[in-house]
């Protein structure tokens, strides 16, 4: 398997635009979670969804941010408008219903907004 | 709020020597920790975990060690090698029993490993 595929790998955009995170979970996982990493707040869990439905979000941080997942084999993480403050390393992870604590993480994204 | 916080923040070590990672935990109803390995440009990978019923758990090369008097935890990497280098967090998850998998991370440290 290739593990949790995340793209873009790198996102540069301007305060105002809406910048889209596109995630594929690795195969036959139960579970997805969005991360958010930055160096002042650390690793942050920002929802997660369970057999593709939100079980979790609150720890999105305002209205800007929506996540979606609609089917087992995609999820995108949205903030529109961008803000300077979101600037930030975003990740997706997954994990399966047996080994539900341990999570695999993609790449990342990082996101820089001007 | 409760959270996972780390001593050090930054760790040098010979190669060939063993490392330490702590962490200090706040909130007494964690009943589950993980560490991950960061390395740069990377996501966090699992290395090892452990429950709140344990006090110590080896993996390949590597032990956790949990003592719940003090709430600490620590990472013990043997014969520390280059491909160690990286940032080491400890993640605890208050309400696994309930089915919860929320990980609240720390902060990190970063193991740098010299020649």
């Amino acid at each position: 398997d290739a593990g949790v595929i995340q793209s873009p790998r790198h996102e540069v955009t301007e305060m105002g635009q809406e910048v889209t995170l596109r995630c594929k979970p690795i195969s036959g996982h139960d579970y997805l979670f969005w991360y958010r990493q930055t160096m002042m707040r650390g690793l942050e869990l920002l929802i997660y969804f369970n057999n593709n439905v939100p079980i979790d979000d609150s720890g999105m941080p305002e209205d800007r941010f929506s996540a979606k997942m609609p089917n087992a084999s995609f999820s995108t993480l949205k903030i529109q408008p961008s803000e300077p403050r979101d600037s930030a390393v975003y990740f997706c992870a997954s994990s399966s219903r047996r080994g539900r604590n341990e999570q695999f993480f993609g790449p990342g994204t990082r996101l820089t907004v001007l | 709020g409760e959270s996972v916080g780390l001593h050090l923040p930054t760790l040098s070590v010979q190669e060939g020597d063993n490392s330490i990672i702590n962490c200090a935990y706040s909130n007494s109803a964690s009943d589950y920790f993980i560490w991950y390995k960061q390395e740069s440009g990377k996501g966090p990978q699992f290395i090892i975990d452990i429950r709140s019923n344990m006090d110590k758990r080896q993996g390949q090369r590597v032990t956790v060690l949990l003592n719940k008097t003090v709430k600490h935890l620590s990472l013990q990497i043997a014969a520390t090698q280059p491909g160690d280098s990286a940032v080491y967090f400890c993640a605890e998850n208050p309400h696994s029993g309930a089915g919860s998998y929320q990980l609240t991370f720390g902060k990190g440290t970063k193991l740098s490993v010299i020649p």
